[in-house]
């Protein structure tokens, strides 16, 4: 079975400065990978997926991710913190069975920007 | 706007009282999902639905129930409450590449407290 943690509960950045978040996956083939984000009282926000090629995606507001299958990760990045990407960031990872029942989310990452 | 409506927004409840948690896409999605949130544990699926007329057991199934009779609509019941079932609960949908890819729209969740 599929597994994902995130080291990180709590992270503090100043805003303008860089963020990683980190994620570590278990899976014993080629995942899809995902990062959603959760502003207060809101749903969860598609940022970016992996499911093949090129190992560094793009997504929405500046993000990006890096799977590296040698180290079993899939870590999001932006170069610059806004004050409004405080929220709560969540990985996950879909099995390829067809089915996206088998997605499993990691317990998140809060993230607190100050000015 | 389209979307996930869910309802109630928020409620509480005495233990042993019958709930229903209300969910309505109008994506088409074939594809719908429970999962309730809570704090240090992320998102856990609680039932999901491929198409209209099945339904399925997700990680965390017991004391919840679902019924898909049309693609719109996917309520959760509980049918007797208990405090351990107090959480966020949230409604998500997917359409048929999402399936494949585990691409998942959410609503803005519902608030249910179990006293």
């Amino acid at each position: 079975a599929q597994s994902v943690t995130q080291p990180d509960i709590h992270i503090t950045v100043s805003e303008g400065a860089s963020l990683e978040l980190r994620c570590n996956y278990s899976y014993g083939a080629t995942p899809y990978l995902f990062w959603y984000v959760q502003s207060p009282g809101q749903g969860l926000q598609l940022l970016l997926k992996y499911f093949s090629g090129d190992t560094l995606v793009q997504g929405i507001k500046g993000f990006e991710a890096e799977f590296k299958r040698s180290q079993s990760s899939f870590n999001l990045r932006k170069p610059s913190v806004h004050w409004s990407d405080a929220a709560e960031y969540f990985c996950a990872v879909g099995a390829n069975t067809g089915t996206a029942s088998k997605l499993t989310f990691g317990t998140g990452t809060r993230l607190q920007v100050t000015l | 706007i389209a979307g996930i409506t869910q309802a109630p927004t928020s409620q509480i409840l005495a233990a042993g009282r019958r709930m229903t948690l209300r969910c309505t896409q109008d994506m088409r999605h074939n594809a719908m999902y429970w999962y309730r949130q809570d704090l240090g544990l992320g998102l856990r699926l609680i039932h999901y639905s491929n198409t209209a007329g099945t339904t399925g057991k997700g990680e965390v199934p017991d004391g919840y129930s679902v019924s898909r009779a049309n693609t719109d609509d996917f309520p959760l019941t509980l049918a007797s409450a208990v405090p351990s079932q107090t959480s966020v609960y949230f409604c998500a949908s997917s359409d048929r590449a999402g399936l494949f890819t585990g691409e998942l729209f959410f609503g803005e969740g519902s608030r249910l407290t179990v006293l």
